[in-house]
């Protein structure tokens, strides 16, 4: 099965840090997605990708948020001034082309102390 | 908005069979898929169904589909303690794969040896 890739798997950071979380998508792949899951909760959108910009984004992608694709192959996802509140699991996603499966990241662990 | 909902829990003895239950509110859903989760582990794609079929099998897994009433599940087949893990079913609108996912909060499955 395709791989997406995430670094860090987990990362603890002091609250009003900035932090970066990588992604690795499948290298075909035209979209790409963020989400988080806060702990007990559901899966939740935060932006998708498309060709260099954002295609879309949710309520919780507010200014403190922001995506990357910086070399061609990375896609980034940068928070600026991290609260508790951020703290979650973030997923990166990519579907096939044209297709219909989304392909999942093992997920970032973050934790904002 | 669109909403996902699930049962938190299920609990089941090794070699029985397993039901997770979903429903659904967005009557346009195109694509439902079924996730799984083990501890610490991203999500992997287990099936997913189309809005047009009723039912679609895989090996030990079974997806039906109600869409009058809108209520999907997922049954697997003599159930193993490898299968505990956290499942989540998800909709989309489109199927092109590049519209988001709307997970529900994901179903507890524990089997019990």
């Amino acid at each position: 099965e395709p791989e997406v890739t995430q670094t860090p798997s987990h990362q603890v950071t002091q609250m009003g840090q900035e932090v970066i979380l990588r992604c690795v998508p499948i290298s075909n792949h035209l979209y790409f997605y963020w989400y988080r899951q806060i702990l007990g909760q559901k899966v939740e959108f935060l932006v998708s990708f498309y060709n260099n910009e954002i295609s879309e984004k949710s309520e919780i992608f507010d200014d403190q948020f922001s995506v990357e694709r910086p070399d061609g192959s990375n896609f980034t996802l940068k928070i600026r001034s991290t609260k508790l509140e951020d703290s979650a699991m973030y997923f990166c996603a990519s579907p096939a082309p044209g297709g219909t499966e989304a392909f999942f990241g093992q997920g970032t662990r973050l934790t904002v102390v | 908005g669109e909403d996902v909902e699930q049962s938190l829990f299920l609990s089941v003895r090794e070699g029985d069979s397993s039901v997770i239950n979903c429903t659904y509110t967005d009557s346009s859903s195109t694509y439902l898929y079924w996730y799984k989760q083990e501890p610490g582990a991203g999500l992997q794609l287990l099936t997913y169904i189309f809005s047009n079929m009723d039912m679609k099998q895989d090996q030990r897994l079974t997806v039906l589909l109600n869409k009058k009433d809108k209520h999907l599940s997922l049954r697997i087949a003599d159930t193993q303690t490898g299968d505990s893990a956290i499942y989540f079913c998800a909709e989309s609108q489109l199927n092109s794969g590049n519209t988001p996912l709307v997970f529900g909060k994901g179903t507890r499955l524990s089997v019990i040896a």
